[in-house]
C-alpha cells in the first residue's frame, strides 16, 4: 500500500513568487492535513480537507491556501512569498480526520530566497 | 488554553541506556494522545495513540504511559539504539473538532 506522496521534495524559490505543493494521499483516505515546520520548531497546522471541502485551518495569512480534488489529492499554495515561508511543509492524511491515526508524508522543503 | 508542553526539550543519552520523555498536557475536551517519532527532515512516524482509559502502550521497545487524571504521558524508551536519535513528538487530539494540539518536540541523541 503506498503512503503519502508529496512532490516536489525540494524547491527553491525567489520572494515575490508563488508555490504549489502536491499531495497525494494514501488510497482510500478522505482527510488531508498540511503543516508547517520551521528549523528546531514545532509543526504549525495550516489546514484540513475532507471530501473537498476545508474543515479547519489554522492561523496563517490568506497568502496560504489550499484545495482538495475528487480523488481525494491536495494542493497548498503560498502566494507572494517571504524568507519567512522558508520551511518543510508537510501533508498527512487519515481516513475520517485528525481524530484517526494520521500518516505523513516525507515533506516538501521550500526555501525562499 | 489548549496546549501540549513537553520536556526536555533536548537529551543526550548513550546507546544501549534507557531514558523517558515526558509530556504534560492542558488539553479539553480530551480524545486521545499519540507519540510520534520523526527523524530529521522527514514526515513524523506514529508509535503509539492511547485514549482515556489506556493507561500503557507499548510498541517494541518505546512505552508510552497516560495519566489522564494528572494529564501527564512519558515516552519510556528502552536499550536505546543510534537510530533512536530523532525528535519525539507529543500529541493531544481534541475530542470536538478533531485539532490536534502539538508539543515542541524532544530532541534526543544517542552517542555510541
Amino acid at each position: 500500500k503506498a503512503g503519502v506522496t508529496q512532490t516536489p521534495r525540494y524547491l527553491i524559490k525567489t520572494r515575490g513568487q508563488q508555490v504549489t505543493l502536491s499531495c497525494s494521499p494514501i488510497s482510500g483516505h478522505r482527510s488531508v492535513s498540511w503543516y508547517q515546520q520551521t528549523p528546531g520548531q514545532g509543526l504549525q497546522f495550516l489546514f484540513e480537507y475532507f471530501s473537498e471541502t476545508q474543515r479547519n485551518k489554522g492561523n496563517f495569512p490568506g497568502r496560504f491556501s489550499g484545495r482538495q480534488f475528487s480523488n481525494s489529492r491536495s494542493e497548498m499554495n503560498v502566494s507572494t512569498l517571504e524568507l519567512g515561508d522558508s520551511a518543510l511543509y508537510l501533508c498527512a492524511s487519515s481516513f475520517h480526520g485528525p481524530g484517526n491515526t494520521i500518516y505523513f508524508g516525507e515533506g516538501s522543503w521550500l526555501t525562499v530566497v | 488554553k489548549n496546549q501540549v508542553e513537553q520536556s526536555p526539550q533536548s537529551l543526550i543519552i548513550l546507546e544501549g541506556k534507557n531514558c523517558t520523555l515526558q509530556c504534560n498536557y492542558t488539553v479539553s475536551p480530551f480524545s486521545n494522545l499519540r507519540w510520534y517519532k520523526q527523524d530529521t527532515g522527514r514526515g513524523p512516524v506514529s508509535l503509539t495513540i492511547m485514549t482515556f482509559s489506556e493507561n500503557t502502550k507499548s510498541n517494541g521497545r518505546y512505552t508510552a504511559t497516560l495519566d489522564a487524571d494528572t494529564k501527564q504521558s512519558s515516552l519510556h524508551i528502552t536499550a536505546s539504539q543510534l537510530s533512536d536519535s530523532a525528535s519525539y513528538i507529543c500529541v493531544v487530539s481534541r475530542d470536538s473538532n478533531y485539532q490536534l494540539i502539538w508539543g515542541a518536540g524532544t530532541k534526543l541523541i544517542i552517542k555510541p
